[in-house]
């Protein structure tokens, strides 16, 4: 199986613009998952996809966070209004349909907000 | 509410020697499983071991080896004989049989393998 991927790696952007990450999990996986990862922690849910259903969000994932699935497929994660805080990696997970399954992980997108 | 412990925050060894990492976890679920990811500093997360909770045998994968432990509630993972390739931040994670089945992680041990 090709891995997760993830674009970009790495996103430079000032506060207040709009950025948007996109994520195509391994193939045939129906299931998809965003994590939040700031420096010394480990990473946190955001949120997860079910084909593409959006079934559960975290109390992390503010309004200002809108995360979308067409057609089951590939996924973006779209932060309007950046905040400084808002800078961290941003990892994205899959795995097939059993909610015992192992979750796979791609190389994530840095943002950094200036 | 479940918790992931990993208590040593950084560990540094000489190649070839023996390193083993903790992790502690909690939740009030009966069934669960545990993990250990790999992130080396590229920052990809590589998956190492799931365990679920009835399987409490030992593995050995290699130069890897995982104790699972139900009475203490840890899962602890030993490197032998230790490689300079091994230098990654580890976390260990929990997850429950739930809908999403999150993934909640430990802070991670970052271990340093020197020569």
């Amino acid at each position: 199986d090709t891995g997760v991927s993830q674009d970009p790696r790495h996103k430079i952007t000032k506060r207040g613009q709009n950025v948007t990450f996109r994520c195509d999990p391994i193939s045939e996986h129906n299931r998809l998952y965003w994590y939040r990862q700031t420096l010394g922690q480990g990473p946190e849910f955001l949120t997860y996809f079910q084909n593409e259903a959006q079934l559960e969000k975290s109390r992390l994932l503010s309004d200002r966070f809108s995360a979308e699935r067409p057609k089951g497929s590939f996924s973006t994660l779209e932060i309007q209004r950046t905040e400084q805080g808002d800078s961290a990696m941003y990892l994205c997970a899959s795995s097939r349909d059993r909610s015992t399954d192992t979750q796979y992980f791609g190389p994530g997108t840095r943002l950094t907000v200036l | 509410a479940q918790k992931v412990t990993q208590a040593q925050t950084e560990i540094s060894v000489v190649e070839k020697e023996d390193v083993t990492l903790d992790c502690v976890y909690e939740t009030r679920d009966t069934t669960y499983y545990l993990f250990w990811y790999k992130q080396p500093p590229s920052g990809e997360l590589v998956f190492l071991i799931r365990r679920n909770s009835f399987d409490e045998q030992n593995e050995i994968s290699g130069r890897y080896s995982w104790n699972f432990q139900k009475s203490t509630s840890s899962f602890n993972f030993t490197i032998t004989a230790s490689q300079v390739v091994d230098s990654a931040v580890y976390f260990c994670a929990l997850t429950h049989t739930g809908t999403a089945s999150k993934l909640t992680f430990g802070t991670g041990t970052r271990l340093q393998v020197t020569l």
